[in-house]
């Protein structure tokens, strides 16, 4: 099984400041064949279900703002929030898809300073 | 308006049965392989199980095979869970998701999820 890991476990940012998100995967989520790494982030804040934000590691999906923005490749990943809005306040999931069983990191949690 | 919506969650003493529906509308179901994901209490994402469009792929997680079983009915637009020998580690919120991709995959993101279904395993 892939293993994902996050870090930090939370963080506080001020608002309009940067916020980044690590993800790290136990072996590559890049597939040679397409050059594509298998890589989402979700965002999910309380009581509600959680929802896509980036896919291919770096696509960011219709509607999200561009303030959110993915990189990485292989097993390395990061999410950025540019500037970091009261709505941002969530917990966010990297996820592999490259294999079964697909596995989420443990969520890191943003919050406001 | 795409749209998914869970239903049948309870309480169910350890080693029952549950059913739980997803109703789905707003997009050609039978175009999607479709998924269930878990959420135990104050906890992460856990993903339990896959099938693909017309029901050809089956993938289920080691925590659930031999217990839990995906279905579909693309003539009803619904995604079944039938949960069987139920544990208290069970307990979560059950949550259906869509593939993002259109086809007979399973390797694609999560692009639209319901609110979700609470399930309680508790004597």
């Amino acid at each position: 099984d892939i293993v994902m890991t996050q870090s930090p476990d939370s963080l506080a940012v001020s608002l309009g400041e940067r916020a980044t998100i690590n993800c790290k995967s136990s072996q590559s989520v890049l597939y040679s064949s397409n050059n594509k790494n298998y890589l989402a982030w979700y965002q999910q804040k309380p009581g509600q279900p959680p929802q896509l934000l980036i896919y291919w590691a770096s696509t960011r999906e219709s509607g999200v703002p561009d303030r959110f923005s993915g990189s990485g490749s292989g097993t390395d990943f990061t999410l950025t929030i540019s500037s970091l809005q009261a709505e941002d306040v969530a917990v966010y999931y990297c996820q592999q898809y490259y294999s079964t069983p697909f596995t989420f990191g443990p969520g890191t949690k943003v919050d406001i300073k | 308006e795409v749209q998914l919506v869970e239903s049948g969650g309870g309480l169910v003493k350890p080693g029952g049965s549950l059913r739980l529906s997803c109703a789905a509308s707003g997009f050609t179901f039978s175009s999607y392989t479709m998924n269930w994901v878990r959420q135990a209490p104050g906890k992460g994402l856990e993903w339990v199980s896959s099938i693909t469009s017309s029901s050809t792929y089956i993938y289920d997680a080691d925590s659930v095979k031999g217990r839990f079983t995906i279905s579909r009915d693309n003539a009803k637009n619904s995604l079944y869970l039938q949960m069987n020998s139920l544990r208290a580690e069970d307990t979560a919120v059950y949550y259906c998701a869509r593939e993002g991709v259109q086809g007979t995959s399973v390797y694609y993101y999560m692009d639209v999820w319901g609110k979700g279904t609470t399930v309680t395993v508790s004597s």
